[in-house]
């Protein structure tokens, strides 16, 4: 089973500032299949990135992914206030796991 | 626009079953580029995946190895649903259960249930 460690697990930003989210896999992520998740309390999880770099519909480009292998990251470019909440990454190359969410919260 | 609509009993006792539906619209439980997914989020678990249903020509069903022997996932074509049947319940299985629909046999996941809290408790 592929395991992936997401970084840090806490990250207390401004609104205006970037956000670097790290998600790291235990071996190769097949074809890049990786994905971020965003999540607000109460809600279900929203899918931002696919493909490890592919915006799904609807998300702003602020949200961006980069990596392959075992190393990926979502870059949120300016945060906005709505932006604060927890993301996932989950990868679908080898069966299905996810990573344990890095909280974004208001410094 | 798809929709994934969830229900089905909010708490659940030790040993007995966890049976959860999924009604789905503005897609096809058939659908021929679709899967069709349970998954849960504990605190103690994080988000896991539990399995997932699909048509190719025919059905079939994929389970994680964690709850492979007690799970069974079904659809119902006459309603446009799938169920989550989840037997012998412990309270480490109390979690939230989302229906999610996955891009392709195994993709990402672009719609959700709106989640279900189960408790598994006497």
């Amino acid at each position: 089973e592929i395991v992936l460690t997401q970084s840090p697990g806490t990250l207390s930003l401004s609104p205006g500032e970037r956000a670097t989210l790290s998600c790291r896999a235990s071996q190769s992520v097949s074809t890049n299949y990786l994905a971020w998740y965003q999540q607000k309390p109460g809600q279900s999880p929203r899918l931002l990135i696919y493909g490890a770099s592919s915006r799904a519909t609807g998300i702003p480009d602020r949200f961006s992914g980069s990596g392959s292998g075992t190393d990926f990251t979502l870059t949120i470019s300016r945060l906005e206030p709505e932006d604060f909440a927890v993301y996932f990454c989950h990868q679908y190359g080898s069966s299905q796991t996810f990573g344990q969410g890095t909280k974004v919260e208001i410094k | 626009q798809v929709q994934l609509q969830q229900s089905g009993p909010g708490l659940v006792k030790p040993s007995q079953t966890l049976s959860l539906t999924c009604a789905i619209s503005g897609d096809s439980v058939s659908s021929n580029s679709a899967a069709w997914n349970w998954i849960r989020q504990s605190p103690s678990r994080g988000l896991e995946w539990l399995g997932r249903t699909y048509y190719r020509s025919k059905w079939y069903n994929d389970y994680a190895v964690s709850v492979k022997s007690r799970i069974i996932i079904n659809p119902d074509t006459s309603k446009n649903q799938f169920s989550l049947q989840l037997n012998s319940v412990t309270p480490e299985d109390t979690a939230i259960y989302y229906c999610a629909r996955g891009t392709y046999t195994t993709g990402w996941y672009d719609y959700w249930g709106q989640g279900t809290l189960v408790p598994v408790s006497s």
